[in-house]
C-alpha cells in the first residue's frame, strides 16, 4: 500500500524567511512518481513538479527547490525567501501505476502562512 | 492552457436528496478523477474513469456512483446524500499513458448536506 506523510500540519513563517515542507512517502513499487501541488485560498489545486523515482538530482525553479533522496523515502520542498503570495496549502503526491490508470496518494498537507 | 471546470462553487442539499456534480476537461484527457477533501485527510480518490463509459472505484466509492458518457465530461452522482457527504470535491484529469502524468484540477465543490 502507498502511504505519504506530511508530519507538518501548519508553519508560519514572516516574509523572506527560508521554509521546508517535509514529505516521506512509502511504497513497495521502483517504479513510482512523486508531486508537490499548491491549493491557494481559492481552492484550486495548481501542480508544481513531478519526480519520477529514476531521478534523484534535486531541482531548482525560481524561488522553489525540491530535494528527493530515495535512502530516507523523502522528498522535500523548500522555498527560498518566501512571500505572502505563497500562503497556501502544499500536498505531496505519490502515484504508481496500478492496472488500468496511475492514481494519487496525497499526504494530508502543510498550511504554510507567510506574514509581512 | 488546461481547464477544468466543475458545474457549481457552492451546492446546499437536504438530506436524501439525489446529487449530481458535474465536471468538464478540455484538454481531451483520457483519464478523470473524482476526490473529496476533507480537514486532515488530505484527498482521497472516490472513482476514477479511464476512458468514456468506463469506470474504477477509488478508496471510498461507498455512496457515490460515477458517470462518463462523453470523454469530456464525469458526473459524480450522490444517490442519496448523507450529512457525512458534506465535503469539498474536487475533479480531475490526465493524460493517459505508461508515465504517471500530473493530474489538473479544477476548482471545487463545497457540498453542504443538511
Amino acid at each position: 500500500a502507498q502511504k505519504v506523510t506530511q508530519a507538518q500540519t501548519e508553519i508560519s513563517v514572516v516574509e523572506k524567511e527560508d521554509v521546508t515542507l517535509d514529505c516521506v512517502y512509502e511504497t513497495r513499487d521502483t517504479t513510482y512518481y512523486l508531486f508537490w501541488y499548491k491549493q491557494p485560498p481559492s481552492g484550486e489545486l495548481v501542480f508544481l513538479i513531478r519526480r519520477n523515482s529514476f531521478d534523484e538530482q534535486n531541482e531548482i525553479s525560481g524561488r522553489y527547490s525540491w530535494n528527493f533522496q530515495k535512502s530516507t523515502s523523502s522528498f522535500n520542498f523548500t522555498i527560498t525567501a518566501s512571500q505572502v503570495v505563497d500562503s497556501a496549502v502544499y500536498f505531496c503526491a505519490l502515484s504508481t501505476r496500478t492496472g488500468t490508470a496511475s492514481k494519487l496518494t496525497f499526504g494530508t498537507g502543510t498550511r504554510l502562512q507567510v506574514t509581512l | 492552457d488546461v481547464k477544468v471546470t466543475q458545474s457549481s462553487r457552492y451546492l446546499v442539499k437536504r438530506t436524501g436528496e439525489k446529487v449530481f456534480l458535474e465536471c468538464v476537461q478540455d484538454m481531451d484527457h483520457e483519464n478523470m478523477f473524482w476526490y473529496r477533501q476533507d480537514p486532515g485527510l488530505g484527498l482521497r480518490l472516490i472513482y476514477f474513469s479511464y476512458d468514456v463509459k468506463m469506470k474504477e472505484k477509488g478508496d471510498i466509492p461507498e455512496g457515490y456512483s460515477v458517470s462518463r458518457e462523453k470523454k469530456e465530461r464525469f458526473s459524480l452522482i450522490l444517490e442519496s446524500a448523507s450529512t457525512n457527504q458534506t465535503s469539498m470535491y474536487l475533479c480531475a484529469s490526465s493524460f493517459k499513458g505508461l508515465s504517471s502524468y500530473e493530474q489538473y484540477f479544477g476548482p471545487g465543490t463545497r457540498l453542504t448536506v443538511t
